[in-house]
């Protein structure tokens, strides 16, 4: 079965550096992918997806993901951390054999902001 | 416009007792969701509606839950009876193409005592 694999469960950045939060999947086959973004008290926003055209994707708020079909890996990235930033990461797919659209997610990443 | 809602935003019950939960999606999303996120696990798939049509319910738990969405708008998320492991957060989602973004609710905190 089709499974997402989010590395660290909570990553801490100092304001102004470089965010990388990891994500692997598990299929020979690429599938629909996504990363969402959880502020406190907040629903799931969609962050940016990868649905089999430019493998560099990029979202809103100066994040990026690249998808690397050799490492089954779409990892995302931000160049600069914002204060704003801190709130819970989540990677996710749709396999390629599922059409109705049902979402497998990864166990998500907290991300902390340090001033 | 509107996003999802959902109703209760928390509800605290014993075991037992029964609770229903509702989602609103976006107006004109065909597509509707249900997830859970059990405390320290990851967010699971429940079911999947197209309009008023259960389209997958492989992720339902038990019989214990029952998902309703009468007429293709609001759905209903019942659960008869609570147990413990009940507890967690209910998300609803929705979407104009099933593969397309989906919109999520800000989620329903579940805590069965």
């Amino acid at each position: 079965a089709q499974s997402v694999t989010q590395l660290g469960s909570h990553v801490s950045v100092s304001e102004g550096a470089l965010v990388l939060l990891r994500c692997n999947y598990s299929s020979s086959v690429p599938p629909y992918l996504f990363w969402y973004v959880q502020y406190p008290n907040q629903g799931l926003q969609l962050l940016l997806k990868y649905t089999s055209a430019a493998t560099l994707v990029k979202g809103i708020n100066g994040f990026e993901a690249e998808f690397k079909k050799s490492e089954t890996s779409f990892h995302l990235t931000k160049p600069s951390a914002h204060m704003s930033d801190a709130a819970e990461y989540f990677c996710a797919v749709i396999p390629f054999y599922n059409q109705g659209g049902k979402l497998i997610f990864g166990q998500g990443t907290e991300l902390s902001v340090k001033p | 416009e509107a996003g999802v809602t959902q109703f209760p935003s928390h509800s605290v019950i014993e075991k037992g007792q029964t609770v229903t939960l509702r989602c609103d999606p976006i107006s004109g999303h065909d597509n509707l969701y249900w997830y859970r996120r059990v405390m320290g696990k990851e967010i699971k798939f429940l079911l999947h509606f197209v309009k008023e049509s259960k389209q997958d319910e492989s992720g339902m738990p038990n019989n214990r839950f029952l998902a309703e969405r009468t007429g293709g708008t609001y759905s209903t998320l019942k659960v008869q009876p609570a147990e413990l492991e009940d507890s967690g957060v209910y998300f609803c989602a929705s979407s104009q193409v099933d593969l397309n973004e989906q919109f999520f609710g800000p989620g329903t905190r579940l805590t069965v005592l």
